[in-house]
């Protein structure tokens, strides 16, 4: 059985603050992580994947993963209101013969809320 | 550049109805998918196809039924629908698998409700 779980919040967070969005999946062996931004009422967007251990940054964010620990987080660095909206980690399971994104487990979401 | 396209964005079915959701993506990609999303339950993968004429099912794909009919333009069938499926309906596409290529590019939604 795949799993992958988040908090699901809500999680607030001060403007200007780091937000830190956390996601642990039960597939030892998972090769690729990716993390979808969904504001309400809208289709998810891909905002960072990330393959190989350690930090991997774009912008105001860095993803963070850990296959030891089985861990991925966001970190959204000077958090701004535009950035409140469901946070989305996807993890891909090589148990899943099927190949392609067909083999994506997503969590359910953390609800991330910036205050200004 | 339109990217992933789906129609309708709204629809109200009563119990037994049938209807057709359809997908239409202009990025050349070669996967796509249907997916629902509902409160509490995150997105369930219904049917997917991996390359234009094939199709295979996903974690919930009773009920449903799909046709990959072009490289395009991928449909989702509900026969008879049931209040079960009353959720939000989105389509994706990606270029393949392996790396980069999976990610997911998704349509607008579509808000099913059936009564």
């Amino acid at each position: 059985q795949k799993e992958v779980e988040q908090n699901s919040g809500p999680l607030s967070v001060p403007e200007g603050a780091i937000a830190s969005l956390n996601c642990t999946y039960s597939d030892r062996g998972s090769q690729s992580f990716f993390w979808y931004r969904q504001y309400s009422g809208k289709s998810p967007e891909l905002i960072m994947f990330i393959y190989s251990n350690g930090d991997k940054e774009d912008g105001r964010f860095t993803a963070q993963l850990n296959k030891a620990s089985q861990y991925v987080s966001l970190l959204i660095r000077d958090s701004q209101p535009s950035d409140s909206a469901t946070y989305l980690c996807a993890v891909k399971s090589t148990m899943y013969s099927g190949g392609g994104a067909d083999g994506l487990t997503f969590g359910k979401g953390t609800h991330l809320i910036i205050q200004p | 550049n339109a990217g992933v396209t789906q129609t309708p964005k709204f629809q109200v079915l009563k119990t037994g109805q049938s209807m057709t959701l359809q997908c239409a993506q202009d990025m050349n990609h070669n996967s796509m998918y249907w997916y629902r999303q509902d409160p509490g339950m995150g997105l369930r993968l219904i049917y997917y196809s991996a390359s234009e004429g094939t199709t295979d099912k996903g974690e919930v794909p009773n009920g449903y039924n799909v046709s990959r009919l072009n490289k395009r333009e991928f449909s989702l069938r509900l026969e008879s629908a049931a209040p079960s499926q009353t959720s939000v309906y989105f389509c994706a596409s990606s270029e393949g698998w392996g790396g980069t290529n999976e990610k997911l590019f998704f349509g607008s939604g579509t808000q099913l409700s059936v009564l």
